[in-house]
């Protein structure tokens, strides 16, 4: 089946640094990726949708300065949280749609948890 | 506006009992898709299953039913039999006609106990 990458699966760092975090459609073109948060014990949170080749559709009271999405080409797409400060600390999910239809099945990555210091 | 809700916070089994896990899903769409996911302490989604709004056949696979009634606009999720690794939290899901968007409900955490 059709496999999504995240990568790394964990990270720590230091207040004030950036960290970037890959998404890849292993095994499949993606020409839309989601990003979404996930704090302890609660449910997921949409943050953005990243489109190949332009602009990444940000939900609102997301800071698209922030969260800088990058979706570069059809099987990679990268969430960079900027000036981390422990409230960035959360679990991040990518989710990557196999087809161009809205009901094309969608694939998870494993996530990706962060932990700012 | 749509949405999912996922009433029960927390449930607790012991092993071999049977439990049902409720979603109920609010949307204006006539298409749309429900799903259910299972996400073990290691963090990662795992796909249970999808549904569109066409499809109300229950559904069986192994020791997990799912009960979809648009009536109610519920769509329950049993484990019968439960297991000591169904232990996870269980989100129901909703996608809506015309976006790739997934609205979660807010999770049931079941613990299955020894």
């Amino acid at each position: 089946g059709a496999v999504v990458s995240q990568h790394p699966s964990r990270v720590i760092c230091k207040s004030g640094t950036s960290v970037k975090i890959e998404c890849r459609s292993l095994d499949f073109q993606a020409t839309t990726m989601f990003w979404y948060r996930q704090f302890p014990k609660q449910s997921l949170m949409l943050m953005a949708t990243s489109n190949e080749g332009s602009k990444a559709t940000y939900e609102q009271g997301v800071e698209k300065d922030k969260f800088l999405i990058n979706h570069a080409s059809l099987t990679l797409s990268t969430l960079t949280v900027t000036s981390a400060h422990p409230e960035d600390s959360s679990f991040y999910i990518c989710s990557a749609s196999e087809g161009a239809s809205w009901n094309s099945p969608l694939h998870f990555g494993n996530g990706t948890r962060l932990t700012v210091t | 506006a749509q949405k999912v809700t996922q009433a029960q916070t927390e449930i607790s089994v012991v092993e071999k009992e049977d439990v049902t896990l409720d979603c109920v899903y609010e949307t204006r769409d006539t298409t749309y898709y429900l799903f259910w996911y299972k996400q073990p302490p290691s963090g990662e989604l795992v796909f249970l299953i999808r549904r569109n709004s066409f499809d109300e056949q229950n559904e069986i696979s192994g020791r997990y039913s799912w009960n979809f009634q648009k009536s109610t606009s519920s769509f329950n999720f049993t484990i019968t039999a439960s297991q000591v690794v169904d232990s996870a939290v269980y989100f129901c899901a909703l996608r809506g006609s015309g976006t790739y968007k997934y609205i979660f409900g807010t999770g049931t955490r079941l613990k299955v106990l020894a």
